[in-house]
C-alpha cells in the first residue's frame, strides 16, 4: 500500500521569508502523481501544486515550486516571500493512475504559520 | 476545474439519528470522493462513488454506517447513519482528475452530541 510521510508537524517562518515542507512517499509504481493540498482554518482544500512522477522538471506556480527527487521518493514544497494568507495546513498527496481507481492517499499533513 | 456546492457547512445531531450531506458539481464528472477528516487529522477516503454503480468503499467503512447516492453525473449524497460521537468529524466531497487535480467541496463540521 501506498504510503505518505509528512515528518514535520508544524512549522513557522517569517514574513517574506522562505520555507520548506517535506514529503517522502512510498511506491513501487513508476506512473504516478504527487499534490500539495492547503487547508486554511475556512477548511478549503485548495490545490497548490501538482507533479507527474514522469516529469523531471519541478512543478512551479509562483512562489510555490517542488523539489522532486524520484529515485528518493521525495517531494518538498518551497514557498517563496512566504505571506500572513500561507499560514493553513498543508498536506501532500499521492495518486496511482487511473487503473487504480484515481484515488488520493494524503499525509499527515504540516501547520504552517507565518509571522508577521 | 470544477466547482462544488456542499450542505450543510455544518450541523449539530444527536446520537443515533442520520446527517444526508449533498455535493452539487457545475459539471459531469465520472467519480466522486467521500473524505472523512476526524479533528486535527488528515483526510481519509470513506468510498468513490461511481454513476449506476454502487459505491466502492475503503477499509473499515461499510454500506450500512455511509450509505451513497449517485443518481446523475452532478450529484452524490453521503449519509452517516446512527451517529455517535466518534462520527463527529468534518465530511468533503471531491472530484477531479490527474491532469487538474482534485476539486473539494467546503465541507461539513459534524458534531454529534
Amino acid at each position: 500500500a501506498q504510503t505518505v510521510t509528512q515528518s514535520q508537524p508544524e512549522m513557522s517562518v517569517q514574513e517574506a521569508e522562505t520555507v520548506t515542507l517535506s514529503c517522502t512517499y512510498d511506491t513501487s509504481e513508476s506512473n504516478y502523481y504527487l499534490f500539495w493540498y492547503k487547508q486554511p482554518p475556512s477548511r478549503q482544500m485548495i490545490l497548490v501544486i501538482r507533479q507527474e512522477a514522469y516529469k523531471q522538471q519541478n512543478a512551479t506556480e509562483n512562489r510555490f515550486s517542488v523539489n522532486f527527487q524520484k529515485a528518493a521518493k521525495s517531494f518538498s514544497l518551497k514557498i517563496s516571500d512566504s505571506q500572513l494568507g500561507d499560514t493553513a495546513m498543508y498536506f501532500c498527496a499521492f495518486m496511482r493512475p487511473m487503473e487504480y481507481g484515481n484515488k488520493l492517499v494524503f499525509g499527515a499533513g504540516t501547520i504552517l504559520r507565518v509571522k508577521s | 476545474s470544477a466547482v462544488i456546492s456542499q450542505k450543510p457547512s455544518r450541523d449539530i445531531c444527536q446520537r443515533g439519528t442520520s446527517l444526508t450531506i449533498q455535493c452539487q458539481v457545475d459539471s459531469q464528472v465520472t467519480m466522486m470522493f467521500w473524505y472523512r477528516q476526524q479533528p486535527g487529522q488528515s483526510l481519509t477516503l470513506i468510498a468513490t462513488a461511481n454513476q449506476g454503480s454502487e459505491a466502492t468503499y475503503e477499509s473499515g467503512f461499510v454500506i450500512d454506517k455511509f450509505p451513497i447516492s449517485r443518481p446523475n453525473l452532478t450529484f452524490s449524497t453521503l449519509t452517516v447513519s446512527n451517529m455517535s460521537p466518534e462520527d463527529s468529524s468534518i465530511y468533503l466531497c471531491s472530484v477531479g482528475d490527474s491532469d487538474y487535480g482534485y476539486t473539494f467541496g467546503s465541507g461539513t463540521r459534524l458534531t454529534v452530541v
